[in-house]
């Protein structure tokens, strides 16, 4: 079955510092969504992606939709310590099912 | 606006007994829900797709006599995990999709930790 592979697994950054993450897939996607959990939380929605090659951005957050489809990436900048917590990427298999593939997700610690 | 809510937040059964979980769309009506399942340290996996009005459409290895799945309003759907085990511990989330917002998102609800003993 179709499966993302997200990294880093974890990453351990000092505050202000800038933040990258990517997933990849063998599979195309319709649609790449950006969220974040913090513990014992759904996640939250942070970015959706519609377009090959889209670039969106949400505050500090900046998201690519790789032109192949098949990749994503998740940047966050000048990070502060509420930005700690797991951030998942997701696929979307198609738009009318709706059904998502989750990564394996980031866990992301900001040293004050 | 898109607020899910998840009805407990936590429960604690008695191995063999059944459990359901409420998922609700507060502000928007849903057509689809999905149900999730997340093990600690581990990434959300879909369960099943809930479509009002119809039978839930479940993942391949996911029990659909075990997880009974119920979507009987835009506004509702309940997961009910029948004699439950220990195995089934986890953490069990719902996510709405909005039917009059003319997009793809999915909202997430906050969760429900469920503990069998």
């Amino acid at each position: 079955g179709q499966q993302l592979n997200q990294s880093p697994q974890s990453m351990f950054i000092q505050e202000g510092e800038d933040v990258s993450m990517n997933c990849t897939s063998s599979s195309i996607f319709n649609t790449w969504l950006w969220y974040k959990q913090d513990p014992g939380e759904g996640p939250v929605l942070l970015i959706a992606l519609y377009k090959a090659g889209e670039l969106t951005s949400n505050g500090r957050l900046t998201a690519q939709f790789g032109i192949t489809r098949k990749d994503s990436f998740l940047n966050i900048s000048a990070s502060i310590p509420s930005d700690v917590g797991i951030y998942f990427c997701a696929g979307q298999l198609g738009r009318n099912t709706g059904k998502l593939i989750f990564g394996q997700g980031t866990t992301l610690q900001v040293k004050p | 606006g898109a607020v899910v809510s998840q009805h407990p937040s936590r429960v604690i059964c008695k191995s063999g007994t059944s459990v359901k979980i409420e998922c609700r769309s507060l502000d928007f009506q849903a057509t689809t829900m999905f149900w999730y399942r997340q093990f600690p340290k581990q990434s959300l996996m879909l369960m099943a797709t809930s479509n009002e009005g119809s039978k839930a459409t479940y993942e391949q290895g996911v029990e659909k006599d075990k997880f009974l799945i119920n979507h009987a309003s835009l506004t509702l759907s309940t997961l009910t995990v029948t004699s439950a085990h220990p195995e089934d511990s986890s953490f069990y989330i719902c996510s709405a999709r909005a039917i009059d917002r003319g997009s793809y998102e999915q909202y997430f609800g906050p969760g429900t930790r469920l503990t069998v003993t």
